[in-house]
């Protein structure tokens, strides 16, 4: 069975500073990664998404990810963060192309300061 | 493209009475659609998935005569809470998949509170 695991419940960051959220997998093929970014009270936004080819993907809002097979870790980062990006991320692995079972992992909430 | 609506995007209703909840696809067909529950703080867990025209597949422990899918058109899919308790107080959120991408479109939730 797949699995999907953030280390990280709460980060704090300062603005203008780094940023990298862990996320973990467990999955026996290939699988098809995903990381969305979730506001107060409001759905899920897409940040990107990798299936194949580059391992390193960018994203909407300044993100990228990288897929490390050897370490089954998709793990994402942004060189600067803006206040804006305090939110609840999650990451997800889907089983095959047909988008089916998408498994998420328990959310990192990240808080910056100023 | 590819924005996925929920209505209402709140409700409130008395134990016993049940709810209804939409989910449209407002500019792409959605062959999949997926209900999620979210507890506060905590991760979504997928409900159960249904494709146009054909009954829902409700993930083990999600009681289908309780938590009853319409995805009559490609377009909608509902989510009816049946006797409604406090329990059932959740964030519900759909999503929807078009063709042959993999990527789900997620709407903006609804926030159930049973009183």
């Amino acid at each position: 069975a797949q699995s999907v695991t953030q280390p990280d419940i709460h980060i704090t960051v300062s603005e203008g500073a780094s940023l990298e959220l862990r996320c973990n997998y467990s999955y026996g093929a290939t699988p098809y990664l995903f990381w969305y970014v979730q506001s107060p009270g409001q759905g899920l936004q897409l940040l990107l998404k990798y299936f194949s080819g580059d391992t390193l993907v960018q994203g909407i809002k300044g993100f990228e990810a990288e897929f490390k097979r050897s370490q089954s870790s998709f793990n994402l980062r942004k060189p600067s963060v803006h206040w804006s990006d305090a939110a609840e991320y999650f990451c997800a692995v889907g089983a095959d192309n047909a988008g089916n079972m998408l498994t998420f992992g328990g959310g990192t909430r990240l808080m910056v300061k100023p | 493209g590819a924005v996925v609506s929920q209505h209402p995007s709140w409700v409130i209703c008395k134990s016993g009475t049940s709810v209804k909840i939409e989910c449209r696809s407002l500019d792409f067909q959605a062959t999949t659609m997926f209900w999620y529950r979210q507890f506060p703080k905590q991760s979504l867990m997928l409900m159960a998935t249904s494709n146009e025209g054909s009954k829902a597949t409700y993930e083990q422990g999600v009681e289908k005569d309780k938590f009853l899918i319409n995805h009559a058109s490609l377009t909608l899919s509902t989510l009816t809470v049946t006797s409604a308790h406090p329990e059932d107080s959740s964030f519900y959120i759909c999503s929807a998949r078009g063709g042959v991408r993999p990527e789900q479109y997620f709407g903006p939730g609804t926030r159930l509170t049973v009183t």
